[in-house]
Formats: C-alpha cells, sequence, structure tokens
C-alpha cells in the first residue's frame, strides 16, 4: 500500500531555534499533501494544504510565518516552525494524497521545544 | 466548519467482544474513512466508503455508509487486545483533494 515518511519521528531543541519536518511519498506521486498538529487525547487538527509547485493554503488561525510550507518535489513536502516556542511543542502529521485515493498518513513528529 | 460527532468517546471491553462505534453529521458527505492510531504513530487508513449505503469489510471491521450520507459506522468483531488504539471517522464532502473533516475519536481498551 501507500507509503508516507517522515522525518525525524522525535526533536527536542531550545526555544528561539527553528526546526524543519520532512514529509516523503515513497511510492506514488503526491500532488497534495497536508499538514496537521495533534495535541494530547484530541484529534488531528489541519494546518495547511500543500500543492506542489504553488503556495500552501492555510487554516484559519494557522500562522504562516512561523508554519513555512514548501511542497517542491510531487514526493516532498516540508515544514518548518520558525523561532520555535514551548506552546509549539505537539506532535505534527503530514498526509499524502494522489488521484482521488484516500489520504495516507505519516508516523508523525513529536516536537518538544525547552 | 463542518463537525463530526464520533461517539462513544472511549469503550473499555473484554476480548472476544464486539464493538460497534459511529459517526453523524450534519452535512453530506461523499466519502468517509476509518483510520486507527497507535500512540507515537500516525493513523493507518482502515476502510474507505464512497457510495451510500455501502458495507465494506476488512477482516473482522466492517463499516457502512449511511444511506443519508451523513452518517457511518464501524464495527469490530471478536475484539483482540492489539485492537487497542483510537478510531477516527473521517469525511469527504467534495472531490479527492477536497480537505479531510475528522471525528474526535474513540479510544478503545481491550482487556485479555
Amino acid at each position: 500500500g501507500a507509503v508516507v515518511s517522515q522525518h525525524p519521528s522525535w526533536v527536542i531543541c531550545k526555544s528561539g531555534t527553528s526546526v524543519k519536518i520532512e514529509c516523503r511519498s515513497l511510492d506514488f506521486q503526491a500532488t497534495t499533501m497536508f499538514w496537521y498538529r495533534q495535541f494530547p487525547k484530541q484529534s488531528l487538527m489541519l494546518m495547511a494544504t500543500s500543492n506542489e509547485g504553488s503556495k500552501a493554503t492555510y487554516e484559519q488561525g494557522v500562522e504562516k510565518d512561523k508554519f513555512l510550507i514548501n511542497h517542491a518535489s510531487l514526493t516532498l513536502s516540508t515544514l518548518t516552525v520558525t523561532s520555535a516556542h514551548p506552546e509549539d511543542s505537539s506532535f505534527y502529521i503530514c498526509s499524502a494524497l494522489h488521484s482521488n485515493q484516500p489520504q495516507h498518513f505519516g508516523d508523525g513528529t513529536r516536537l518538544s521545544i525547552l | 466548519g463542518q463537525q463530526l460527532n464520533q461517539s462513544p468517546q472511549s469503550m473499555f471491553i473484554q476480548e472476544g467482544e464486539d464493538v460497534s462505534m459511529n459517526c453523524t453529521s450534519s452535512s453530506i458527505f461523499n466519502t468517509w474513512l476509518w483510520y486507527k492510531q497507535e500512540p507515537g504513530e500516525g493513523p493507518v487508513l482502515l476502510i474507505a466508503l464512497y457510495k451510500a449505503g455501502e458495507l465494506t469489510s476488512n477482516g473482522r471491521l466492517t463499516a457502512q455508509f449511511g444511506i443519508t450520507r451523513k452518517d457511518s459506522f464501524l464495527n469490530i468483531s471478536a475484539s483482540i487486545p492489539s485492537d487497542v488504539g483510537i478510531y477516527f471517522c473521517a469525511g469527504r464532502m467534495n472531490s479527492g483533494y477536497s480537505t479531510l473533516t475528522f471525528g474526535k475519536g474513540t479510544m478503545l481498551l481491550v482487556s485479555p
């Protein structure tokens, strides 16, 4: 089946640093990728929709300058959390979509900001 | 925005029991998806439903797309300890490229 790889799976860094998370579709070309954030015991919250070669569409309340998304190829999208602070600590999950198929998710990245 | 009401919020059952959970919406969805998420991992697709009334099985799992297109249920038969996890329903309103709306999840605990 479709495989989505997300890296890193876990990162701890100091407040003020920027963190980049990669999302790759391994066996298919993803025209659209999605970035979600999930707090403990809660559902997935869509942050942005990323289409290859164009600017990402951000959900209301998500700061585009804080969460930079780049979708440079059909198999790779990156999310950069800029100047991260403790309140940015969360579980970030990407998903990839090809044609009319269901979304397949990566294994998530647990981000902890000290 | 759209909301999915998923119930129950949690279930604690004995191994071997059957489980049923459902999602309802005030809006019509064209696709219903059921995912399972284990701790520290991303959701894994269990079943995808594309037509109203469709009933689809995946091993011990069975899901149905409601006739009104506003609800879906997931059944798990003869539960086993490895069924433990959080189950999410998700609905998609339009084409394949549109976003998903997620339910709040059902946490399933199975005791041996």
